[in-house]
């Protein structure tokens, strides 16, 4: 079965860093994209950012909002993509989540939570 | 960024009756080389992750009910819920992936009338 679990939410400051793990499984990760998204409290779905196979170039893309101060990163031995998060604002609140791919994605994690306040 | 527009942004529909939600996005997300237009239809229930309900626009994911279709080209798309079910309250989505960043319509809530 094709599972992707987050890990690493929890509750920071602003303008600190928090790590997020995405363990993969049932499925050869060498061979695909991984992506992140996120959903603020009471909100709708919002696109983070992919880092594709390494065979593709592990070409990394992120949206606007968490460039420059979002990097994510992939560990084929272990099976696990990153979302290494730095100077966290207030509006990062929200569930992160994982899923395999870049374009179609899925199945989708059940996210790991993230607060960021004072 | 290409934006979407879904409508209603609710809708409350009686059981066993027909629910429609539109999606509309800002530029063409189809790709007239490969004819196939790079959107997809989610169903977000409460608590849960998102579940790919249709993808290319009117393709559905295997193991999805087939009272659940999708159709439309370019900008304009639908999905239709042909006999609305109890457990098909949630918050559908739509999302073009034909270009980055990948971005969603705002959602719309189905509810029981």
């Amino acid at each position: 079965e094709v599972q992707v679990v987050e890990s690493g939410g929890g509750l920071v400051q602003p303008g600190r860093s928090l790590r997020l793990s995405c363990t993969a499984s049932g499925f050869s990760f060498g061979d695909y994209a991984m992506s992140w998204f996120r959903q603020a409290p009471g909100k709708g779905l919002e696109w983070v950012g992919f880092i594709t196979s390494p065979a593709d170039g592990g070409t990394i893309e992120y949206a606007a909002s968490v460039k420059g101060r979002f990097t994510i990163s992939r560990d084929g031995s272990y099976s696990i993509a990153y979302l290494q998060m730095s100077s966290l604002k207030m509006e990062d609140t929200a569930l992160y989540y994982c899923t395999r791919g870049h374009h179609l994605v899925g199945p989708w994690g059940q996210g790991t939570r993230v607060t960021v306040s004072s | 960024d290409i934006v979407m527009t879904q409508s209603p942004d609710s809708l409350a529909v009686s059981l066993g009756e027909r629910a429609t939600i539109n999606c509309k996005s800002s530029q063409s997300v189809l790709d007239s080389s490969i004819n196939k237009n790079y959107l997809t239809w989610w169903q977000q229930k409460p608590g849960q992750p998102p579940k790919m309900l249709i993808y290319w626009a009117s393709l559905r994911e295997s193991g999805v009910p087939d009272r659940f279709s999708g159709s439309g080209s370019g900008t304009d798309f639908t999905l239709t819920i042909s006999s609305l079910q109890a457990e098909d309250v949630a918050v559908y989505y739509c999302q073009q992936y034909y270009s980055t960043p990948q971005t969603f319509g705002q959602g719309t809530r189905l509810e029981i009338k």
